[in-house]
């Protein structure tokens, strides 16, 4: 098991350009988050997976932004119409299961919207 | 949403002082992690602690629950200790962590 892995490392990408990330969880971990960083603060929640069901989005994700897990393993979330705010560092991060809830955290995306 | 606060914000040390990181949170929670965000932003686990004491090497953690707040003690500090420390909670009720501001910690040889 190599972890969690996420791709790209970096993104520099043009204002109202579309971009997409993609994690791949642990094996096995049934929970998938969506965290975004910014520089100074803390890791800030988006969204989240139990297997294939996105059942809880945070108000920071607008409609530009959407996130997929249809089979259950790999994510991705994707941005359309970039901008200079959304630069920050996408952080992904499985759970195994309900009852064993510690996390395991990506080395992340950092977008860049220049 | 749960409150998590994290002190102190920022803490220099000499390279083998000790140090004690704290967190608080305003709710019942299921979990608590700490983690060690090294300067590439990977956060690596440290403790996965809801409650009780942990050790692992130099560093150890203890949280008590029903008094709401962890703490995280470093002992005989690196300069490879340096970066910024994270306390996150799963929140009892709800379907996510929540991250403290961190601690930025530096140690100086």
């Amino acid at each position: 098991d190599t972890g969690v892995s996420q791709n790209p490392r970096h993104k520099i990408t043009k204002r109202g350009q579309n971009v997409t990330f993609r994690c791949d969880p642990i094996s096995e971990h049934n929970r998938l988050y969506w965290y975004r960083q910014t520089l100074g603060q803390g890791p800030e929640f988006l969204t989240y997976f139990q297997n294939e069901a996105q059942l809880e989005k945070s108000r920071l994700l607008s409609d530009r932004f959407s996130a997929e897990r249809p089979k259950g393993s790999f994510s991705t979330l994707e941005i359309q119409r970039t901008e200079q705010g959304d630069s920050a560092m996408y952080l992904c991060a499985s759970v195994k299961q309900e009852t064993d809830t510690e996390a395991f955290f990506g080395q992340g995306t950092r977008l860049t919207v220049v | 949403g749960i409150q998590v606060e994290q002190s102190p914000p920022d803490l220099i040390l000499q390279e083998g002082a000790n140090s004690t990181l704290r967190c608080n949170f305003s709710d019942s929670v299921n979990n608590l992690q700490w983690f060690h965000q090294n300067p590439w932003g990977q956060l690596i686990n440290l403790f996965y602690i809801p409650s009780g004491t942990k050790q692992n090497g130099r560093l150890s953690a203890t949280t008590v629950a029903t008094e709401r707040y962890s703490l995280l003690y470093i002992s005989s500090s690196q300069t490879t200790d340096s970066g910024v420390y994270f306390c996150a909670v799963d929140w009892e009720t709800g379907n996510q962590f929540y991250f403290g501001t961190g601690t930025s910690l530096t140690v100086i040889p």
